[in-house]
């Protein structure tokens, strides 16, 4: 089974951008996309980005998405931070091999 | 607008089962192309995907958990449902069930439910 490590925490002032690195142990974001969800405290995850780079409508523009060169790594770039942005942030992908889902293990993002 | 809402028994005792259901509106899960699934989040840490299920009844598991895991549906109710056996304290958590988007390269969850928080407790 693989793992996907993200840095525990990351903070940025307003109007900055932050970026949230997603690390697959094994396997490929190329072959098995890389999804980001946002979950604000006491709430449920909602979904910023899906298939690598791919934002659900009414999620605004400042969030993107990409996989680095080597598909082994994902990023969630934040730009123009604000203080409603202040949440954990979880990647998940998937092993084919194992028909297994795997998430992330959280950054909380805190907005200075 | 896709709505999920779980329900179920906020306490279960350590041996015993756990048992939750969501129903879904919106979409009929007998006539859409979705599975649907649940996962679940410990208090203060990481989520943690149990299983998913499509409407014919198929189903795939948490290779973790397969082992005390039962995921189930009923078109009919536009329902689908969970059983955790033998759970104990390290099955509480708050019990998340999702539409889940499956296909060759993509496995996502959207939306969710609220969630529903479960404690294993005497």
């Amino acid at each position: 089974n693989f793992m996907l490590t993200q840095p525990h925490a990351v903070s940025e002032s307003p109007g900055r951008t932050v970026t949230i690195s997603c690390t697959r142990s094994s396997g490929s974001f190329a072959s098995n996309y890389v999804q980001w969800y946002q979950q604000r405290p006491g709430s449920a995850p909602t979904t910023v980005i899906y298939e690598n780079k791919e934002r659900p409508s009414g999620v605004p523009d400042r969030f993107s998405g990409s996989i680095g060169s080597s598909s082994n790594s994902a990023s969630l770039t934040i730009s123009g931070l604000k203080t409603e942005d202040e949440a954990d942030y979880y990647c998940q992908s998937y092993d084919s091999n194992n028909h297994l889902i795997v998430f992330g293990t959280g950054t909380k993002v805190t907005v200075l | 607008q896709l709505h999920l809402q779980e329900w179920g028994p906020g306490l279960v005792k350590p041996s015993e089962t756990l048992s939750l259901t969501c129903t879904v509106s919106g979409d009929s899960i007998g006539r859409s192309s979705y599975y649907w699934g649940w996962i679940r989040q410990p208090p203060g840490k990481g989520l943690e995907w149990i299983a998913s299920i499509y409407y014919n009844g198929n189903t795939y598991y948490n290779p973790s958990l397969t082992s005390r895991v039962t995921i189930s549906v009923d078109t009919s109710k536009n329902q689908f449902s969970l059983k955790v056996n033998s759970v104990t304290a390290a099955d509480t958590a708050v019990y998340y069930c999702a539409r889940h988007f499956a296909g060759g390269n993509f496995n996502w969850f959207d939306p969710w439910g609220q969630g529903s928080l479960v404690t294993v407790s005497s």
